[in-house]
This record gives structure tokens, sequence and C-alpha cells, in this order.
């Protein structure tokens, strides 16, 4: 049973545009959201996160949005850029429970066309 | 280069043979984590320390599976008798392992493939 799901594998948009990168999670205990960004043969670099407590984190070009109703958050990034184009994984992590691991969508891969 | 190193980068090896793979953290963090990542997934948890403890275990983590972070420093995971489902990326993480951090820092992972 997937806890966090990533439904759309990849996106495409074009250079300047805004991406948007949607995340879906089922477990009401996960109360700390984060994002990754992953390029070929590399680990895993962390991008942005987002406590249960708020709404909307930014950083930069990118915002993450959390709707705890709807248990969905999403990425925004304005302005895109070539170099954006990277596999990006949402995940989740239940803070009160003291666990620390990470529990990770499927991932989406953005493209972003100069 | 002060980030998560991970070695070898590449394995192959023969089905029912035993492999072990190195991790060493970032110097000051506390925590240290293991993730499995296969073709089209995310990473999934494996295991984690906290120093030299090892705190949680998935339950993908069978008896097979053993890790070990003897001095709170770096990290070894070991693959007994592996398996053809064995084939995957493996990536360790740490962080500072302070309050309630949660900003894992991956090394490049270690891919192995059993044939």
């Amino acid at each position: 049973d997937q806890q966090v799901k990533q439904n759309s594998p990849s996106l495409s948009v074009q250079e300047g545009r805004i991406s948007i990168l949607n995340c879906d999670y089922t477990n009401s205990m996960f109360d700390y959201f984060l994002w990754y960004k992953k390029y070929p043969a590399e680990g895993p670099t962390f991008l942005i996160s987002i406590s249960s407590i708020k709404d909307k984190n930014e950083d930069g070009r990118f915002t993450v949005f959390l709707n705890k109703s709807a248990k969905h958050l999403s990425l925004h990034i304005v302005p895109s850029q070539p170099g954006d184009s990277a596999v990006y994984f949402c995940a989740a992590i239940p803070m009160d429970t003291g666990r620390r691991a990470l529990t990770f969508g499927s991932g989406t891969r953005l493209q972003v066309q100069p | 280069d002060t980030g998560v190193s991970q070695n070898p980068r590449h394995k192959i090896t023969k089905r029912g043979q035993n492999v072990t793979f190195r991790c060493d953290p970032i110097s000051e963090h506390n925590r240290l984590y293991w993730y499995r990542q296969t073709l089209g997934q995310g990473p999934e948890f494996l295991t984690y320390f906290q120093n030299e403890a090892q705190l949680e275990k998935s339950r993908l983590l069978s008896d097979r599976f053993s890790a070990e972070r003897p001095k709170g420093s770096f990290s070894t995971l070991e693959i007994q008798r592996t398996e053809q489902g064995d084939s995957a990326m493996y990536l360790c993480a740490s962080s500072r392992g302070v309050g309630q951090d949660t900003e894992a820092f991956f090394g490049q992972g270690t891919r192995l493939t059993v044939v």
C-alpha cells in the first residue's frame, strides 16, 4: 500500500513557465513533508520542506503548498529553468511518533524545455 | 568532498554470494540511514542508526540483511545469499541527529546487480 503517491510519472514544461508537481498521502500520522530532487547517477538532494502546522513554505523559486484536509501537497517552481530537469520525490515523515524513516513517493520526472 | 560517501559505486555478483557495502556519513552527523531504490520507484527505508544504535528496521530488512555502525561513524550493509530480487540501488543518508532534524543528505548510492 503506497502511503505517498505521485500520480504523474512525468511532466514537461517550457522554460520560464510554472512547474507544478503534485503529491498525495494517505497516512494521517504524517506531519512533515519534504521534496527531494534527483539527477541521474546522483543521490537525492533536499529541496524544500513543510511542517503540517503551515500551509505554505517558500524558498526562492520553489514553493510548497500543503492542504491537510485533502492530504495533498504540491511543489511550484517559478520560473522553471532547464537545470530544474530532474526526478522530484515527495517524502513524508510522522515526526510526532519519533520515527525518522522517510516514506517516498515514486517520483515525477520533470523536463524543462529551453 | 565532505558529503556522504558510498563504496563501491557498482557491484555485480552471482546469485548466492554475499556482498557488503560501506557508507561514510558526513563527519558531524549522528544519524545514518539505509534506503533501497528499484527502477521507477522512490527510495524505500531499510534501517537507521543513531550513533551506533540501530533504532529502526523495516520489514524489508529480511534476515539475509544486516547493518552495522560499530563506532558510530561508518556503516556497513551486508546481504547474504543474494537473490536476483536484491538488485537495486542502495542509498545511504546521514543527518545531524539533533532534535527533530529531518534533512537527510544522501550519497550517490551503490548499484547492485545480481546475476
